[in-house]
């Protein structure tokens, strides 16, 4: 099975950066998915790494080092509208099935 | 293209009854995916159907079922209803192909279980 952790909730004010970590423990490994899912919404593709290294995306990056069962996602020019859960999620086979941490609420304030 | 779509949007049932969820994929996806989310936690991997087949489970008794048709479009079906099956269900499409990993999420059924 796996296990996923990250942190319950950061706050960080308009215009900083936020890094959210996510670590897991899987016996098997097939890719690390960011998602932001706003209160009352489905959710939606922020990034997706299956090698080591920094993936860039505008505002987004993320980060995985499959070594030390570690990922981030670096939020930067932080933005009201960011204000939402960030779910780190696995996938341990080639067919897509998604297994989500709780999800870390960050809270961006003027 | 059209997104992925659910519905209802909500739903209000009473413990021991049963309840269908609807699904239909983005244009061009085969794989359509069931996930539970409860309130403030993650949403959790029901199961997954691919061309009519379920093609993998997650950690749900068997009185969740679901069906895939031949356009896709998929069914979650719930019998027994238990207070703990309150949650979102959210259906997600994707596209079985090589580098296509991302799943496409609807905004998903609010079910509540009185």
């Amino acid at each position: 099975g796996q296990n996923i952790d990250q942190p319950t909730e950061m706050t960080a004010t308009e215009g900083a950066i936020v890094q959210i970590n996510c670590t897991y423990q899987t016996s098997g490994f097939n890719g690390l998915f960011w998602y932001q899912q706003h209160a009352g919404e489905a959710p939606t593709f922020l990034s997706y790494n299956v090698l080591d290294g920094l993936e860039e995306k505008g505002r987004f990056s993320s980060f995985l080092s499959r070594s030390k069962g570690y990922s981030y996602l670096l939020l930067k020019e932080l933005q009201m509208k960011d204000s939402a859960s960030y779910l780190c999620a696995l996938t341990t086979d080639s067919w897509g099935k998604l297994q989500f941490g709780a999800g870390t609420q960050v809270v961006v304030t003027p | 293209e059209t997104g992925v779509t659910q519905s209802p949007t909500h739903l209000i049932k009473t413990r021991g009854q049963q309840v269908t969820l609807r699904c239909s994929s983005q244009s061009g996806h085969n794989t359509v995916s069931w996930y539970q989310q409860a309130l403030g936690q993650g949403p959790q991997f029901i199961f997954q159907y691919y061309r009519e087949e379920e093609n993998g489970r997650g950690n749900f008794p068997p009185r969740f079922s679901g069906l895939q048709f031949p356009n896709y479009s998929s069914e979650l079906n719930v019998n027994a209803l238990e207070l703990d099956d309150s949650a979102l269900y959210l259906c997600a499409s994707s596209s079985r192909t090589p580098g296509a990993n991302e799943q496409f999420f609807g905004p998903g059924t609010r079910l509540t279980v009185l």
